[in-house]
């Protein structure tokens, strides 16, 4: 059974860090690309940032470009994004998602439960 | 603002179909065939229900189907049944600076 299990979210003040990470379990996590997606309260989806297989295809929602960093260590089936600058509009539950390939395809085939940021002072 | 259009909103009978739409330009939707919808449930993470604009994954219900026609993409669900009762989001590959973006989210609600 495939399981994706988000940590790190929590409460952190403007303009400090968080780092996110996403436990895989039940699918070769090397096969498959893998994102995050996030859903502020009471709104939307919004994909926030991909990365293929082998980290050699990575991207970024214009939202976040210059401040989050995505990335993967397919030793310990895990998936990680660095949230640097953080802002109140980053207020959101983040979900972790499988792709539905190596490379990216944009299909989120399984996702998380997510875990919550809250950015206020 | 979504880049992606969908009604706020949409309605139907058990047993009855329903059709929510998701409108984009020709640097997303109508451009290119990943077009993906999702299913979300209150307090639930979303599931992946349409993919490629008209795929299945398996052991979604064929009640289920997706189309495309020029910058428009369509869900229909035949057969409405309270459990359908959700918020469905559409999703696309665009050619922007950030490569898939969402619609805003269509709420069904079963009468």
């Amino acid at each position: 059974e495939v399981q994706l299990v988000e940590s790190g979210g929590g409460l952190v003040q403007p303009g400090r860090s968080l780092r996110l990470s996403c436990a895989a379990s039940g699918f070769t996590f090397d096969d498959y690309a893998m994102h995050w997606v996030r859903q502020a309260p009471g709104k939307g989806l919004e994909w926030v940032s991909g990365i293929s297989w082998n980290s050699g295809s990575i991207g970024y929602a214009d939202s976040v470009k210059g401040r989050f960093t995505i990335s993967r260590d397919n030793a310990k089936n895990s998936l990680y994004l660095q949230m640097n600058s953080l802002r109140a509009e980053d207020t959101a539950l983040y979900y972790c998602a499988k792709d539905n390939a190596a490379p990216v395809t944009g299909e989120f085939v399984y996702w998380g439960q997510g875990t919550l940021v809250t950015v206020s002072s | 603002q979504s880049a992606l259009t969908q009604p706020a909103s949409v309605s139907g009978s058990p047993g009855q179909s329903i059709t929510i739409s998701c409108t984009g330009t020709s640097s997303d939707v109508g451009g290119y065939n990943y077009v993906s919808w999702y299913q979300q449930h209150p307090g639930k993470a979303p599931k992946l229900m349409i993919y490629e604009v008209s795929n299945r994954p398996s052991g979604v219900p064929d009640r289920f189907s997706g189309s495309k026609s020029g910058n428009t993409a369509s869900l229909t669900i035949s057969g409405l049944q309270a459990e359908d009762e959700a918020d469905y989001y559409c999703s696309s590959y665009t050619s922007s600076s950030t490569p898939w973006v969402f619609g805003g989210g269509t709420k069904l609600t079963v009468l």
